[in-house]
């Protein structure tokens, strides 16, 4: 059992360069999230979808879009990279009792 | 707005011994749920304890567990027999019941000294 998987697990992008960062779950929970933890932070949420279907902005959406491509995968894209997104992204999808379960994390660099 | 607030950045506490730490949070609403996850070098999240707001009963599991003051709004968690491995970042987090959000606080960084 997978759990949430992420890939990559690093990444070193140049400003304004694009990519996807990828997660997946297995299982079966409808709603699912993309995080960032800043260095001295907690985790803010950026984007959420509560089915597949839908997507819903977070604290932090700017910068970031987003896709639920099937009840298992849920995708982060940032389309023109800034320093300012440099961070530890996180993925997680939600059980019963509102308890969500992460991934591994991907550390973004963007020089 | 919810907030979220752990007031000690870091903690250190013997092996074998006992260490509690602190999370107030702000709330308005009465039913919701509040969380420890245990953030080790790796990075991994990983859930420590889960507490549900209508339940006076404070959850345990092993030797982790939570002294939650629902009017204090106060929910602190205690580990006991505190092991090496225990040495993690700790973050306190709520959630409204449904409200599809986590709220975390800034964490508390534990280390166990041998």
């Amino acid at each position: 059992n997978a759990g949430v998987t992420q890939t990559p697990k690093f990444q070193v992008l140049k400003t304004g360069q694009s990519m996807t960062l990828q997660c997946a779950q297995d299982m079966n929970h409808n709603s699912m999230y993309w995080y960032r933890q800043d260095p001295g932070m907690g985790l803010r949420l950026i984007y959420y979808s509560a089915s597949e279907g839908t997507t819903d902005k977070g604290e932090v959406p700017n910068g970031y879009n987003v896709s639920r491509l099937n009840k298992r995968e849920f995708s982060l894209r940032l389309e023109s990279a800034a320093p300012s997104q440099t961070s530890v992204y996180f993925c997680a999808s939600r059980a019963a009792w509102d308890t969500q379960y992460f991934g591994p994390g991907t550390r973004l660099t963007v020089l | 707005a919810q907030t979220v607030t752990q007031s000690q950045p870091e903690m250190s506490v013997q092996e074998a011994e006992t260490v509690t730490l602190s999370c107030t949070y702000d709330t308005s609403e009465s039913d919701y749920y509040l969380f420890w996850y245990k953030q080790p070098p790796s990075r991994q999240m990983i859930l420590v304890i889960r507490q549900e707001a209508y339940k006076q009963q404070n959850a345990t599991e092993n030797r982790f567990s939570v002294n939650f003051q629902k009017a204090a709004k106060s929910f602190s968690l205690k580990i006991s027999d505190s092991q090496l491995g225990d040495a993690a970042m700790y973050f306190c987090a709520y959630s409204s019941k449904g409200a599809q959000k986590l709220v975390f606080g800034q964490g508390t960084r534990l280390t166990i000294n041998p």
